[in-house]
């Protein structure tokens, strides 16, 4: 059963032009993760949520914005996508009670492309 | 601060060969460890775990030990299979809270038949 889903898992767009990407949990997890990953590098924390608190992470660029009007939907904004802007976003929640309170949960994650 | 060191890949191995990915860590206290595996195309899945020294984490076939002595928690498996191959990130929380995750940058496991 998919606990973090990602939708879509492949998204195409144009150089500028809004994007959004969409992430749902069935766990109820508190804490959720957006991540962006380059090609043959290590996930990089964009931001967190523990509930509706937002927490950005310092060299996150303004372009990246996101919402999560209640527990199991988080959205990832792009605003003005950029070349550099094409990569994995990965979405994820942190465990809760034994044993799993210190784990991540990931999505299958939504490949952008930008054109 | 807080980092993770990976032996860098791709690691290159036969069918039933002895795997060795070598992570080392610095971290201020002593904060659980973990491997995740990553698959062409998806996600990140947590492989394994230890919480605290000398335990030992361990699931499909993969193993690794929290050694404190050391600053390790190098990913050991016996005999490796084709299905194996895919991206391995060693990873530990970050002090601060929300258990965010500071990754290794990653090694690349190729197996061949």
């Amino acid at each position: 059963d998919a606990m973090v889903i990602q939708n879509p898992r492949y998204q195409v767009t144009q150089f500028g032009k809004p994007v959004t990407l969409s992430c749902s949990q069935t766990l109820n997890h508190n804490v959720m993760y957006w991540y962006q990953q380059k090609s043959s590098q290590a996930p990089k924390l964009l931001f967190h949520y523990y509930d509706k608190d937002f927490n950005n992470e310092a060299d996150t660029p303004d372009n990246f914005q996101s919402r999560r009007p209640n527990t199991s939907f988080c959205f990832l904004d792009i605003r003005s996508p950029g070349l550099g802007d094409a990569a994995m976003y990965l979405c994820a929640t942190k465990g809760s009670g034994t044993p799993s309170y210190n784990e991540q949960f990931f999505g299958p994650g939504t490949r952008l492309t930008v054109l | 601060g807080d980092s993770v060191t990976q032996m860098e890949g791709p690691v290159t191995l036969s069918e039933e060969a002895f795997l060795t990915i070598n992570c080392t860590y610095t971290a201020t206290g002593y904060p659980s460890l973990f491997w995740y595996v990553q698959y062409p195309g998806e996600g990140l899945q947590l492989l394994l775990k230890a919480t605290k020294a000398d335990d030992k984490g361990s699931n499909k076939g993969f193993e690794a030990t929290y050694r404190k002595e050391t600053t390790s928690f190098h990913l050991e498996k016996g005999s490796v299979q084709v299905s194996d191959s895919a991206v391995y990130f060693c990873a530990l929380p970050r002090s601060g809270g929300y258990n965010k995750l500071i990754f290794g940058a990653g090694t690349r496991l190729a197996v061949h038949p």
